[in-house]
């Protein structure tokens, strides 16, 4: 089945500076992609959905490109703020919502 | 809009007791429910797709048998915890959809501690 690898697993950036996470799939028919937002003790707060044919997809505060041929996904916060700290997860899904794959999470700290 | 409803948000149970939670949709027909564990310091792991009229397809490492899931009709399912042991808690996330190709709704969340 797909595998999604999602790195670094610990992330911590200056307020105002970016911050990056990556992840990578391995099944070539996923078709969509998300970015989720967890923050302590609290469930998945969706961020983005991606679908794959668009590469570049901006949000408030940050941005997500997919590389179909690399089949890289990642999530820019171009300007980190103490809010954004929380752990963040892609998820990859095939057409059909049958399954989804999430990444292992990335514990971002945003230090003031 | 959409939602989706996880009852009871937090649960203690016994080591070797069975433990119950339910996923409801609000707003949509939900088709397909999947149901996921997080263990603490982890990801989440898919537990097993139920789609109505189909038969329920379980994650390897997940079993019918452990984790018996219901889904009677396009607004409801239940999991069951059975035995539930140390490595059983954690946060327990149903997501619902249509099944066309739109948005997963994800509840908030059944949070299992096992003492």
């Amino acid at each position: 089945g797909e595998q999604v690898e999602q790195r670094p697993p610990h992330l911590s950036v200056r307020e105002g500076d970016s911050a990056v996470i990556t992840c990578t799939y391995t099944d070539p028919n996923s078709y969509y992609f998300f970015w989720y937002k967890q923050e302590p003790g609290a469930s998945l707060q969706l961020l983005m959905k991606v679908f794959s044919s668009t590469e570049i997809n901006e949000g408030q505060g940050f941005t997500v490109l997919l590389n179909k041929k690399d089949k890289r996904l990642s999530l820019n916060l171009t300007a980190a703020h103490p809010g954004d700290s929380a752990a963040y997860f892609c998820a990859v899904s095939a057409a059909g919502y049958q399954n989804f794959y999430f990444g292992k999470g990335t514990s971002l700290t945003v230090i003031p | 809009g959409a939602l989706v409803y996880q009852y009871p948000r937090r649960t203690i149970c016994k080591s070797g007791t069975s433990m119950r939670m339910e996923c409801q949709a609000v707003g949509f027909q939900a088709t397909s429910v999947a149901w996921y564990r997080q263990s603490p310091q982890k990801t989440f792991e898919l537990i097993a797709l139920s789609t109505v009229n189909s038969a329920i397809k379980y994650e390897q490492n997940f079993t019918q048998e452990k984790f018996p899931i219901s889904h009677p009709n396009l607004s409801f399912s239940s999991m069951t915890v059975l035995n539930a042991y140390l490595e059983d808690r954690g946060l327990y996330l149903c997501g619902a959809t249509t099944g066309r190709d739109t948005e997963v709704f994800f509840g908030k969340g059944t949070r299992l501690t096992v003492v």
